[in-house]
C-alpha cells in the first residue's frame, strides 16, 4: 500500500517567493495533518483536517501560512510570502480519524528559505 | 491544553546498555499514548502506543513503554540497544477525544559499538 506522499521531497527558495507543499494522504484515511519540524522548536502541528474541513489550525504561525484541503486524497500547505525562518521540514500525516488511531507519516518536504 | 515533556534531549550509550527514555505529559482526562521512532533523514515511523488495558506495552524492535497513570508518565525503555537503534524518539499524547498528536520535543539516541 502507498504510504503518505509528499512533493516536492526538497525546495530551495529565495525570501518572497511563493511555496507550496502537497500532500496525498493514505487512501481511506480521513485525518490530515501538516506538522513543523525544527531544531528549535520540535515537532509542532501546523493544522489538521478532519473529512476535508479543517478542525485546528491553532499552529499556523501567521497568516502568511494557509491550508486546503478540496478533496480527500490532497492538501497543500502555502507559504506567502516565505521568510528565512520558515525553513524547516514539513511533515503530513494521516489517519482513520478516530482517538487513538495510529497516524502515518510522509517523508517529508525539506524546505530551505534564502 | 495538553503537553508533552521528554526530559532527556541527548543520550550516549554503548551497545548492550539498558535504554530507558522519560515522558511525562500534562491532562487529566483519558490519553492515548504513543512513542514515534526518526531514524536519520527518515520520517517518523510507530514503535508502539497505549491506549487501555496492560499498561505495559510491548513494541516492535524489542521496546516496551509502561504507563504510569499515578505519575503521568510513559517511559521507554530496550534492555539492550543496538548500533541500528540510533534515531531520535519522540513520545506523543492524543486526548480530547481527537486523534490530534501532541509532541514532546524528542531525544536523541546514539549508540556506539
Amino acid at each position: 500500500d502507498a504510504g503518505v506522499i509528499q512533493s516536492p521531497r526538497h525546495e530551495v527558495t529565495e525570501m518572497g517567493q511563493e511555496v507550496t507543499l502537497r500532500c496525498k494522504p493514505i487512501s481511506g484515511h480521513n485525518s490530515l495533518f501538516w506538522y513543523r519540524q525544527t531544531m528549535m522548536r520540535g515537532l509542532e502541528l501546523l493544522i489538521y483536517f478532519n473529512n476535508n474541513v479543517p478542525i485546528d489550525d491553532s499552529g499556523m504561525p501567521e497568516d502568511r501560512f494557509s491550508a486546503k484541503m478540496p478533496n480527500a486524497s490532497f492538501s497543500t500547505l502555502k507559504i506567502q510570502p516565505s521568510e528565512p525562518r520558515d525553513s524547516a521540514v514539513y511533515f503530513c500525516a494521516s489517519s482513520a480519524g478516530s482517538s487513538g488511531n495510529t497516524i502515518y507519516f510522509g517523508e517529508g518536504s525539506w524546505l530551505t528559505v534564502v | 491544553a495538553q503537553s508533552v515533556s521528554q526530559h532527556n534531549h541527548h543520550v550516549i550509550l554503548s551497545e548492550a546498555a539498558s535504554l530507558e527514555l522519560g515522558c511525562n505529559y500534562s491532562y487529566g482526562g483519558t490519553v492515548n499514548l504513543f512513542w514515534y521512532v526518526q531514524y536519520p533523514g527518515q520520517h517518523l515511523q510507530l514503535l508502539l502506543k497505549y491506549f487501555s488495558g496492560d499498561p505495559l506495552v510491548k513494541g516492535i524492535k524489542g521496546f516496551e513503554a509502561e504507563f504510569i497513570k499515578s505519575k503521568f508518565s510513559f517511559n521507554l525503555r530496550k534492555p539492550s540497544v543496538q548500533w541500528s537503534d540510533t534515531a531520535e524518539y519522540f513520545c506523543a499524547v492524543n486526548a480530547d477525544n481527537t486523534d490530534k498528536l501532541i509532541f514532546g520535543t524528542g531525544t536523541r539516541l546514539q549508540v556506539f559499538p
